[in-house]
């Protein structure tokens, strides 16, 4: 399980694109990156999830470089609809232990 | 995706009494499931790990005696907050992950606001 750093927030506006840039220096080789969303007054939820190179689905891209020691989360065009808390893991849980999760990054996105 | 459910969404109680909080795993068994809780503005904080059929693991720092968790079936665990005060008011958050799942993945249920007057 490695620490990861996040920016506590961020601002955006409608339409935009938003970067969300985690630091894990001491990833391990056999952790994933792994990005929760949480809605205010919800459960987090799993969004997106890569080793390395680029990963891209109907929710976000991201991008990992070749030395993994960070990650970049990328929303295309936000909306309202967008603000969250999005929350960076860098683990290799398989089911037997609690997730832990960060600070995470708090995004709001204005009209 | 597979679904975890939580009731109830809000509840309100007197300081003094219990409050007992459901998560179901709808459409998967979970033979392990875990409890958060998450005050206002911060992450998650693990509360205890809840095991089907043995009994809960708890994080240090968390009374067991005070929140009592039972997993009685591969759906259901239940959290029991006993004689709450306000303190323990806070959003509580259940996950459980799918055997054979992808890493890193579990699935939340929608969370359990509690308000201790």
């Amino acid at each position: 399980l490695a620490k990861t750093t996040q920016p506590i927030s961020m601002d955006s506006y409608e339409g935009q694109e938003v970067n969300i840039t985690c630091s894990h220096n001491n990833i391990a080789t056999n952790d994933y990156i792994t990005w929760y969303q949480q809605f205010p007054s919800q459960g987090p939820r799993f969004i997106i999830q890569g080793y390395k190179t680029k990963v891209t689905n109907e929710v976000a891209s991201l991008f990992i470089p070749a030395d993994r020691k960070s990650s970049t989360l990328s929303l295309p065009r936000v909306s309202l609809s967008d603000t969250a808390v999005y929350y960076c893991l860098a683990s290799q849980d398989t089911g037997r232990r609690a997730l832990t999760f960060g600070s995470g990054t708090r995004l709001q996105v204005q009209p | 995706g597979a679904v975890v459910s939580q009731h109830p969404s809000r509840v309100i109680c007197k300081s003094g009494t219990s409050v007992k909080i459901e998560c179901r795993s709808l459409d998967f068994q979970a033979t392990t499931m875990f409890w958060y809780r998450q005050f206002p503005k911060q992450s998650l904080m693990l509360m205890a790990t809840s095991n089907e059929g043995s009994k809960a693991t708890y994080e240090q720092g968390v009374e067991k005696d005070k929140f009592l968790i039972n997993h009685a079936s591969l759906t259901l665990s239940t959290l029991t907050v006993t004689s709450a005060h306000p303190e323990d008011s806070s959003f509580y958050i259940c996950s459980a992950p799918i055997r054979g799942g992808r890493i890193n993945e579990q699935f939340f249920g929608p969370g359990t606001r509690l308000t201790v007057l």
